[in-house]
């Protein structure tokens, strides 16, 4: 019972491309997030969604830009991708912040070249 | 600004053994939830346990138990009888009324059989 799919697994772009990392959530969750893990940072927050059309900048959003068209669906987009984006990017969603259940999306590797 | 650290990059115990991994956070909000997760090598993420910050009582789920400390704004987890299928990476959370997920930078468990 899937819950949160992130679209691609692995994407290898070249420097400059536009990408578009997608994920979508079945549960009718009004929080959406975007992080990247990087070796010895963590997860960092790239920005989230509190509802549609709504968002606001986690705490690196410089390179990024998100889109949520529909409740159920929040793309993550590098308008130039650079080396520097290569990294492991994380989608999770969750019903409200009452702290009930967070669910992950698989992960997105992306590598830069 | 709303921060989680972990001061712990990594940590070894040995099998059957209680191993502690620390947490501080700082937000300025009075209402929030605090999550610590495990990542396996497989990268899916685990809830491991739970607490709500208004209740006074250390959560606890079977072996795994919290020690919050709501005036020093910390929060640790303790593994007691720790297993082989422990070993990974442990990440700390803090989610607040605003919505916003932050996590920290995380602590790879490493268990000795």
């Amino acid at each position: 019972d899937v819950k949160v799919t992130q679209s691609s697994r692995y994407l290898v772009k070249r420097t400059g491309e536009k990408v578009f990392l997608e994920c979508v959530q079945d549960m009718d969750h009004e929080n959406m997030f975007w992080y990247r893990q990087d070796p010895g940072l963590g997860l960092r927050l790239i920005y989230f969604s509190y509802d549609v059309k709504m968002k606001e900048k986690g705490d690196i959003p410089e390179g990024y830009s998100v889109s949520r068209e529909k409740k159920e669906r929040f793309s993550l987009i590098l308008e130039s991708a650079s080396t520097n984006q290569t990294s492991m990017y994380l989608c999770a969603s969750t019903e409200t912040s009452t702290g009930n259940t967070i669910y992950f999306g698989e992960g997105s590797w992306l590598t830069v070249v | 600004a709303q921060t989680v650290t972990q001061s712990q990059p990594e940590m070894s115990v040995q099998e059957a053994e209680t191993v502690t991994l620390s947490c501080t956070y700082d937000t300025s909000e009075s209402d929030y939830y605090l999550f610590w997760y495990k990542q396996p090598p497989s990268r899916q993420m685990i809830l491991v346990i739970r607490q709500e910050a208004y209740k006074q009582q250390n959560a606890t789920e079977n072996r795994f138990s919290v020690n919050f400390q709501k005036a020093a704004k910390s929060f640790s987890l303790k593994i007691s009888d720790s297993q082989l299928g422990d070993a990974a990476m442990y990440f700390c959370a803090d989610l607040t009324r605003g919505g916003k997920l932050i996590f920290g930078q995380g602590t790879e468990l490493s268990v000795k059989p």
